[in-house]
């Protein structure tokens, strides 16, 4: 069965360093999302993405965070300058479209600590 | 703005115990329901979820939900509770605009004893 997939699984950097989460969706899935859970909460939504461009965004989701779709494959959420307050799990997730694509497919997350 | 509540944080059920989690949503229209599992250090694993029609749904690992209308509810269910279901177990709402992100509730952590 498709799988979304992300990288790293763990990522540890300094306060202030600029980081980039992978994500590869489902192939034929065509709407894209990132999600963050800080440890202990509950999970947030961050960006959601279609058609390459930002459908909608949070609050969260400041000029500090950027979204890209680089080529056929790729789904990223960069971070220009980390705080430690972006300590959290990154969750990316793809839909389909179409009749009955209710569904968002979540990926196994990457842990994101900031030093 | 939809909302999600689990009122229970954390709940503690003795294995072969019954189970159930409550959520209730908070949406003008009728919402898509879900509920999603995470064990530690894990992602969130889709255990049902509910759209229309039959308001009783089925899902994996024998978990069963029943939307109720008129409570705003979506309660998870499990007659028998087995040591591999402790986990921290969501409820989440969405809908069906478009790319339409997913709401959550805060979550319920699951303590299974012998």
């Amino acid at each position: 069965e498709p799988e979304v997939t992300q990288t790293p699984s763990h990522q540890v950097t300094q306060m202030g360093q600029e980081v980039i989460l992978r994500c590869v969706p489902i192939s034929n899935h065509l709407y894209f999302y990132w999600y963050r859970q800080i440890l202990g909460q509950k999970v947030e939504f961050l960006v959601s993405f279609y058609n390459n461009e930002i459908s909608e965004k949070s609050e969260i989701f400041d000029d500090q965070f950027s979204v890209e779709r680089p080529d056929g494959s790729n789904f990223t959420l960069k971070i220009r300058s980390t705080k430690l307050e972006d300590s959290a799990m990154y969750f990316c997730a793809s839909k389909r479209l179409g009749q009955g694509s209710y569904e968002q497919y979540f990926g196994p997350g990457t842990r994101l600590t900031v030093t | 703005a939809q909302s999600v509540t689990q009122p229970d944080i954390h709940i503690t059920v003795s294995e072969g115990a019954s189970l159930e989690l409550r959520c209730n949503y908070s949406y003008g229209a009728t919402p898509y329901l879900f509920w999603y599992v995470q064990s530690p250090g894990q992602g969130l694993q889709l255990l049902l979820k509910y759209f229309s029609g039959d308001t009783l749904v089925q899902g994996i690992k024998g978990f069963e939900a029943e939307f109720k209308r008129s409570q705003s509810s979506f309660n998870l269910r499990k007659p028998s509770v087995h040591w591999s279901d402790a986990a921290e177990y969501f409820c989440a709402s969405g809908s069906n605009f478009g790319n339409e992100k997913l709401t959550f509730g805060t979550g319920t952590r699951l303590t299974i004893i012998p």
